[in-house]
């Protein structure tokens, strides 16, 4: 099956930092999303981004199909942008939604 | 608009006990899926549904079933629990497959 990595696995950012997390895909996709869990559990999505690049406040994505990765940016991170970051991609053999293991961000005030 | 509720939110099973979890949407959504979620595996599909009446096999089906009677409604079972079904079970809905993903707010089983 597909393989969905993201990078790093872990981040300790300071308030007020920007970053950048990654996720690469081994085939080729048809859609692509990043989700947001919160330290409570709850899953946000944040993008439904299957090519180009979106913007959500603070929030933006880029994804490359082409070359089978897309970025999810942060800029002047809060607290409140701690949790675990999923994306999860949609194959085009298949027709379900495999998730990467996710980054965990935790930003210190 | 409550969006997508799972229940119950907790429960323990004991080994070879059977339970269903309910997940019901109110944004008439056609597609709705059950995932769990398992320490450093992320998500994993078990059986989604394309529309009422329909259901198919994900990434890890064995073990469970579903059923979508009523659109709006998603059923899990378990009908025989085991430890490794221990996890947090999401459920999930979208308009149709092109569409991002509300989730539930999950539900944490553990089976003894």
């Amino acid at each position: 099956g597909i393989q969905v990595e993201q990078s790093p696995p872990d981040l300790i950012l300071q308030e007020g930092a920007n970053s950048t997390l990654r996720c690469n895909f081994s085939d080729s996709v048809n859609n692509l999303q990043w989700f947001h869990q919160n330290p409570w559990g709850q899953l946000i999505n944040l993008f439904y981004i299957p090519s180009g690049t979106k913007q959500n406040g603070r929030l933006s994505a880029t994804t490359v199909a082409t070359e089978r990765y897309s970025l999810l940016y942060i800029s002047s991170s809060q607290t409140t942008d701690s949790g675990v970051y999923f994306c999860a991609v949609d194959p085009v053999v298949s027709n379900q939604f495999y998730f990467g293991t996710g980054t965990s961000l935790t930003v210190i005030p | 608009n409550a969006g997508v509720t799972q229940t119950p939110k907790f429960r323990v099973l004991k080994t070879g006990q059977s339970m269903t979890l309910l997940c019901a949407q109110d944004m008439n959504h056609e597609y709705m899926y059950w995932y769990r979620q398992d320490p450093g595996m992320g998500l994993r599909l078990i059986h989604y549904s394309v529309g009422e009446g329909t259901t198919a096999k994900g990434e890890v089906p064995d073990g469970y079933n579903v059923s979508r009677l009523k659109k709006q409604n998603f059923l899990l079972g378990l009908e025989s629990a085991a430890p490794s079904q221990t996890s947090v079970y999401f459920c999930a809905s979208s308009m149709r497959d092109n569409y991002g993903y509300t989730f539930g707010s999950g539900t944490r089983l553990t089976v003894v």
